[in-house]
């Protein structure tokens, strides 16, 4: 399972463009790479997914470079309520496990 | 938007005694989950099930911890005997098939509380 690498945490302020970015030099051929975020006492949410290339939806792009060994989840002009810890995910185990790492808590501050 | 619902929100039992957590996965998908995290710690996987049977256990899913589809529409997790770090929030998941390019579906969890 490809290890990922992710900020701790950000600060943003409301209205701006958040990047974060997630290092995973070692993906699989066939690994997608899902972003989840998660609010407290929430389960986590699914906000986006890729294979390579950009991907946009009405959350978020993912931004994935020709190597794959890292990608960009962007939110733009984030509000308050964008105040989350977001996930990269890198393929699947066994049984389609998932496997959380601790994420980027993400501040957004008026 | 389909969502994955999960019952009690809240479950506060006496240790030693059994708890049963029930979930309603979305009603297309085939591939069903559960999931706990420990207030300020990861998400952990404790199970995944699939055509009726467990595909996948992580070692937190002792023999204390069972899963069950009672019927077509409900998913449960029972712990026969609740223990003081049982005590975390318990999330159950369901996707459409189990490939790592369909995402898995999170319900807001039972916060289960062992006293």
């Amino acid at each position: 399972l490809a290890k990922t690498t992710q900020p701790i945490s950000m600060d943003s302020y409301e209205g701006q463009e958040v990047n974060i970015t997630c290092s995973h030099n070692n993906i699989a051929t066939n690994d997608y790479i899902t972003w989840y975020q998660q609010f407290p006492s929430q389960g986590p949410r699914f906000i986006i997914q890729g294979y390579k290339t950009k991907v946009t939806n009405e959350v978020a792009s993912l931004f994935i470079p020709a190597d794959r060994k890292s990608s960009t989840l962007s939110l733009p002009r984030v509000s308050l309520s964008d105040t989350a810890v977001y996930y990269c995910l890198v393929g699947v185990q066994a049984g389609n496990m998932l496997t959380f790492g601790g994420g980027t808590r993400l501040m957004v501050k008026p | 938007e389909p969502e994955v619902t999960q019952t009690p929100s809240h479950q506060v039992t006496q240790m030693g005694q059994e708890v049963i957590l029930r979930c309603v996965p979305i009603s297309n998908h085939l591939y069903f989950y559960w999931y706990r995290q420990i207030l300020g710690q990861k998400v952990e996987f404790l199970v995944s099930f699939y055509n009726n049977e467990i595909s996948e256990k992580s070692e937190i899913f002792d023999d204390q911890f069972s899963v069950e589809r009672p019927d077509g529409s409900n998913f449960t997790l029972k712990i026969r005997s609740t223990k003081l770090e049982d005590s975390a929030m318990y999330f159950c998941a369901s996707s459409v098939r189990p490939n790592s390019n369909q995402p898995q579906h999170f319900g807001d969890g039972t916060r289960l509380s062992i006293l």
